[in-house]
């Protein structure tokens, strides 16, 4: 079945650094793929989405291109800040073609001043 | 903004009691759904509504747990009798519609501890 696999956690980076998240994921079709955040006491957000092969979401300084070749949509940003401090889920809709999200794990990032 | 609203944000229950949640989707939105979060891993989704119809419940531990949408806005989850390995957030969503591009929106959850 369809199935997302995030890096593990927690990431601990300096402010300022550069932020990776590995993404890959499994799925029959063409899923749209998503990052969710979610800050300390809050639900999920959408960060970014991206619908097909090669496409390229991008908000609040965070990028992540749709890579099919490699099945894989890892987020990244050049420089993060304290305040991006939250846990990331990497999902995708499956391919029941519902809306129904498959989510990751999730992975911590801790941001240090 | 227009936000999902839960209630409560926390309970804390004894294992075989009946617990209930609530969820007031985004006005107009036809999609919602309920997801299940254990602790360290992602969302799970437990039921989805189509207004007040059920989409996909297949997830859904129909012998201890019920979902409803009667008038296709509002939903209450309800669980009976709750079990220790129910302990986990539970969180809604809304969309306007199901198709793959509407975002779904999430309530900040209620949080569920089974003593």
């Amino acid at each position: 079945g369809d199935s997302v696999t995030q890096m593990e956690g927690p990431v601990t980076l300096s402010e300022e650094a550069f932020l990776t998240i590995n993404c890959t994921y499994t799925a029959t079709g063409y899923p749209s793929l998503f990052w969710y955040v979610q800050y300390p006491g809050e639900g999920l957000q959408l960060l970014l989405k991206a619908t097909k092969a090669d496409d390229k979401g991008s908000n609040k300084g965070f990028e992540a291109t749709y890579r099919k070749e490699t099945t894989s949509f890892h987020l990244e940003k050049g420089s993060v800040q304290v305040s991006d401090s939250a846990v990331y889920f990497c999902a995708l809709d499956g391919s029941s073609n519902t809306g129904k999200l498959i989510f990751g794990q999730g992975t911590t990032l801790q941001v240090k001043p | 903004e227009a936000e999902v609203a839960q209630s409560p944000r926390y309970k804390i229950t004894e294992k075989s009691q009946a617990v209930a949640f609530w969820c007031d989707p985004i006005s107009g939105h036809a999609t919602l759904y309920w997801y299940r979060q254990i602790l360290g891993q992602g969302p799970e989704l437990l039921v989805q509504f189509q207004d007040e119809s059920v989409v996909d419940d297949s997830q859904l531990p129909k012998d201890r747990f019920s979902a409803e949408r009667l008038k296709g806005v509002d939903s209450t989850l309800k669980i009976q009798p709750a079990e220790l390995g129910d302990s986990a957030m539970y969180l809604c969503a809304s969309s306007a519609a199901s198709g793959r591009t509407d975002t779904q929106y999430f309530g900040p959850g209620t949080r569920l501890t089974v003593l």
